[in-house]
């Protein structure tokens, strides 16, 4: 079964800084990756994915993920953080039988 | 320690036929409880969510129905399914409205 590892568990950023994490993925054939956010009191929203085409993925808000086949990563960056970024992140891995979350990293953001 | 059951793994149904799916959380108590799902080539969707017995909202109008008849047990039913109902159905928990979601593991139902 594939899994998703998310490396950093808290993160913690003040304004303005860069952010980036980390998400990795053990499944070897085609898949569709996600990233996903849950702010604060708010339900799972979509941030942004990847099927197939250009590896540098733009979502909402100012992020970005980059899908590196050779190291199975799909790692999220935003060059300038805000407080109202603070939020827990989940990347997630989906093929058409299975889908893996990895366990999500809290970023909280220091005005 | 907190685990999440999502019950069946894969399932094939024909069209017009019911459906149930069911989700347990053990080792706590009053979780917020969610029902998604992933269609092909889309995102995770919101279905419904709890937070509590007899409390259920529903996020979009669809075919489907969720019940919650104990605290930590929750459950997805239809009862005549449709050919658009196929895809990934994820269930959730989370200790509050705030607080981190835990996902299950998933049932892949298809529709024929």
């Amino acid at each position: 079964a594939q899994s998703v590892s998310q490396h950093n568990h808290h993160v913690i950023l003040s304004e303005a800084a860069s952010l980036e994490l980390g998400c990795n993925y053990s499944y070897g054939g085609t898949v569709n990756l996600f990233w996903y956010v849950q702010y604060p009191g708010q339900h799972l929203q979509l941030l942004l994915k990847y099927f197939s085409g250009d590896p540098l993925v733009k979502g909402i808000k100012g992020f970005e993920a980059e899908f590196i086949k050779s190291k199975f990563s799909f790692n999220l960056r935003k060059p300038s953080v805000q407080w109202s970024d603070t939020a827990e992140y989940f990347c997630a891995v989906y093929n058409n039988n299975d889908m893996r979350f990895g366990a999500g990293t809290r970023l909280t953001v220091k005005p | 320690s907190q685990t999440i059951h999502q019950w069946p793994a894969t399932l094939v149904q024909p069209v017009g036929s019911p459906l149930s799916l069911e989700c347990t959380v053990e080792g706590t108590s009053n979780p917020n409880l969610y029902w998604y799902r992933q269609a092909a080539g889309r995102g995770l969707q919101l279905l419904f969510y709890s937070i509590g017995i007899d409390q259920i909202s529903s996020e979009v109008p669809q075919n489907l129905s969720a019940s919650r008849p104990q605290d930590r047990q929750f459950i997805l039913s239809s009862k005549k399914l449709l050919l658009s109902d196929s895809g990934f159905y994820l269930c959730a928990w989370a200790p509050g409205v705030s607080e981190k979601l835990f996902f299950g593991s998933g049932t892949q139902l298809s529709v024929l």
